[in-house]
């Protein structure tokens, strides 16, 4: 069963550009979460899906930042217009049900902005 | 809300002997606290979790403390590996429904050889 992906891997972009980053959860799992890891720093909840819905989106910049997580197709975190502030780690867990203590996490894209 | 308060930021011990990192936390709604293990360049990954029915919960050498008064938990690495070597993050579920997770800052552990 391969566990949650998430590509690009890394991705460098230049301030003003859009980065979409890509989270397809495990099979079965219909709840993603997105977190940020700024450097140095833990995770912090940015986005909470569950098919075509979202569910908490209260860690999420109010300007900017778009999630969304179609019946069909990985879940997408958009980034319209970066700047250097959002140079960061993205990391997508998924989950069966919705539980908290069950979370799995993919292994990130780490996002430079140029 | 919740808030996670973890401790130290960094830590060295040398081969063998033993790792203890600190969590303090503020709400008392949810009843799971975990603890997650990030090798550089990789995603977190589970490492013990504990549910407030009991103090303590042990894998292999690793043991979760909890402190349901003090609303406090403590993981200790027994017999620490160069290979433990990673950062750990404690965390406790927040939000309205306690579905997302609150982390804490993170601690570095460098074990010496």
């Amino acid at each position: 069963n391969a566990g949650v992906m998430q590509n690009p891997r890394h991705l460098v972009r230049r301030r003003g550009q859009e980065a979409r980053l890509r989270c397809s959860p495990m099979k079965g799992h219909s709840h993603v979460y997105w977190y940020r890891q700024l450097p140095e720093e833990g995770l912090k909840f940015m986005v909470y899906l569950q098919k075509e819905n979202i569910i908490d989106e209260s860690g999420m910049p109010k300007e900017r930042f778009s999630a969304e997580f179609p019946k069909e197709g990985p879940s997408i975190l958009r980034i319209q217009q970066v700047v250097r502030g959002d140079s960061a780690a993205y990391f997508c867990a998924s989950s069966p049900s919705g539980r908290y203590d069950e979370q799995f996490f993919g292994p990130g894209t780490r996002l430079t902005v140029l | 809300q919740q808030q996670v308060k973890q401790s130290p930021q960094s830590l060295i011990v040398q081969k063998g002997g033993i790792s203890i990192i600190n969590c303090a936390y503020e709400n008392t709604a949810f009843d799971y606290f975990p603890w997650y293990q990030q090798f550089p360049g990789k995603g977190p990954a589970l490492l013990i979790a504990i549910r407030p029915d009991v103090s303590e919960k042990k894998e292999g050498r690793f043991t979760i403390s909890f402190n349901k008064s003090a609303k406090q938990f403590s993981l200790h690495i027994m017999d620490s590996q160069p290979g433990d070597s990673a950062t750990y993050f404690c965390a406790a579920p927040g939000g309205t429904s306690g579905s997302r997770l609150t982390f804490g800052e993170g601690t570095q552990l460098t074990v010496n050889p």
